[in-house]
């Protein structure tokens, strides 16, 4: 299947300051990737959906000024977590649509995940 | 909205057991529904998938059957193994956007 991969896997960072976590698709063109954010033993909450060369698309109740969404290029989306409180800390996975799916079927491939945590 | 439901955790089996974690969903017309699985520390990863109704997906020997007329797509295995202690998402497809019910930890004893 299609490979989609972040980074950083993890990183602690100190309140007060920026974090960028990268998402690539290794083997395909994602012209659509999405972020999701997940807490301990819950659900994935859809943050937004980034499209390449335009703004990104936000969910209803999330800070578009807060996690900024960049998708310069056909292969990476990037999340930067501005100002970072403790209760960013989470666990953000991005996802996008191999070449055969996608919006015809919907199945995503998803990263491994980047787990913040903010001190 | 569209909405998928599952059935809460956490559930504890014994190794062999059977296995059945209920999801229904909302939503208008018919999306294609999923079971994604996460792993200890690890992202999700596609488990089976059904894209329209009466249609089985299968894979590792856990199987689901798209249930229209009781918007329903719960997932069965005859007999689970240790590894498979994980958490299970069941979702659906909206528009390209995957919409997750809220997760069922499952933990296997030996």
């Amino acid at each position: 299947g299609a490979v989609v991969s972040q980074h950083p896997s993890w990183v602690i960072c100190k309140s007060g300051t920026s974090v960028k976590i990268e998402c690539r698709s290794l083997d395909f063109q994602a012209t659509t990737m999405f972020w999701y954010r997940q807490f301990p033993k819950q659900s994935l909450m859809l943050m937004a959906t980034s499209n390449e060369g335009s703004k990104a698309t936000y969910e209803q109740g999330v800070e578009k000024d807060k996690f900024l969404i960049n998708h310069a290029s056909l292969t990476l989306s990037t999340l930067t977590v501005t100002s970072a409180h403790p209760e960013d800390s989470s666990f953000y996975i991005c996802s996008a649509g191999g070449p055969t799916s996608g919006g015809r079927t919907g199945e995503l491939f998803f990263g491994e995940g980047s787990r913040l945590t903010v001190l | 909205g569209d909405s998928v439901t599952q059935m809460e955790g956490p559930v504890t089996l014994s190794e062999e057991a059977f296995l059945t974690i209920n999801c229904t969903y909302t939503a208008t017309g018919y999306p294609s529904l999923f079971w994604y699985v996460q792993y200890p520390g690890e992202g999700l990863q596609l488990l089976l998938k059904a894209t329209k109704a009466d249609d089985k997906g299968s894979n590792k020997g856990f199987e689901a059957t798209y249930r229209k007329e009781t918007t329903s797509f719960h997932l069965e295995k005859g007999s689970v193994q240790v590894s498979d202690s994980a958490v299970y998402f069941c979702a659906l497809n909206q528009g390209g956007k995957l919409i997750f019910g809220q997760g069922t930890e499952l933990s296997v004893k030996p």
